[in-house]
């Protein structure tokens, strides 16, 4: 299967612990997008990568919340400290990078994980 | 502050019907426009693409696009049991963000 995958599927932490979620784009794919997802509502943007570089983290809160996309391996979204108001699903989406089209990027999504904070 | 707006729903047809399920944007430089659908506990499955004003269509999903009135749609026909789900509206501007909307939740009646 060369679609986006991510890993846990589910994880539980209590409140103070990390939490630490992965993802793989899909083959071929450079470009890395983490959207989170709280219950009952639209996705919201946090970050966006591209290998070892970070192009837009936006939408990252300010505190606790890091991402990296390094040269080899996954992306990882790290939640340090987790608060019960992280429990979310968290996805993980990718594109090419190819477009010869500013603008015109297909995202795919991956599964998503669902982190719940106790 | 880009913003991408929806009905939130539920929107309920019978089956067999056309579904309509509209976005509308305040970003006048967007450039790319998706619908994806989200099954409840699933992730969102990309639909549909459009870039250019007018029609687009694919099966039975039909996209269409107003960049004057800041306008995109998306119309389902012969609309199934199936196509039940969340419906998001992406917008894509000169950058690779998207911008979601909410949502609209699609109830398709047996």
């Amino acid at each position: 299967n060369a679609g986006v995958m991510q890993n846990p599927r589910h994880l539980v932490r209590r409140r103070g612990q990390e939490a630490r979620l992965r993802c793989s784009p899909m083959k071929g794919h450079s470009h890395v997008y983490w959207y989170r997802q709280l219950p009952e509502e639209g996705l919201k943007f946090m970050v966006y990568l591209q290998k070892e570089n970070i192009i837009d983290e936006s939408g990252m809160p300010k505190e606790r919340f890091s991402a990296e996309f390094p040269k080899e391996g996954p992306s990882i979204l790290r939640i340090q400290q987790v608060v019960r108001g992280d429990s979310a699903a968290y996805f993980c989406a990718s594109s090419s990078g190819t477009s010869g089209t500013a603008g015109q990027e297909t995202q795919y999504f991956g599964p998503g994980t669902r982190l719940l904070v106790l | 502050q880009k913003e991408v707006e929806q009905n939130s729903g539920p929107l309920s047809v019978p089956e067999g019907a056309i579904a309509s399920l509209n976005c509308t944007y305040s970003d006048r430089v967007s450039q790319s426009f998706f619908w994806y659908r989200q099954y409840s506990g699933k992730s969102p499955e990309l639909i549909m693409s459009i870039y250019s004003n007018g029609d687009k269509e694919d099966g039975r999903f039909t996209a269409q696009l107003n960049k004057a009135s800041q306008y995109v749609s998306l119309l389902i026909r012969d609309s199934q049991p199936s196509d039940s789900a969340t419906y998001l509206c992406a917008v894509n501007g000169y950058g690779q963000n998207f911008v979601f909307g909410p949502g609209t939740r699609l109830s398709v009646l047996p």
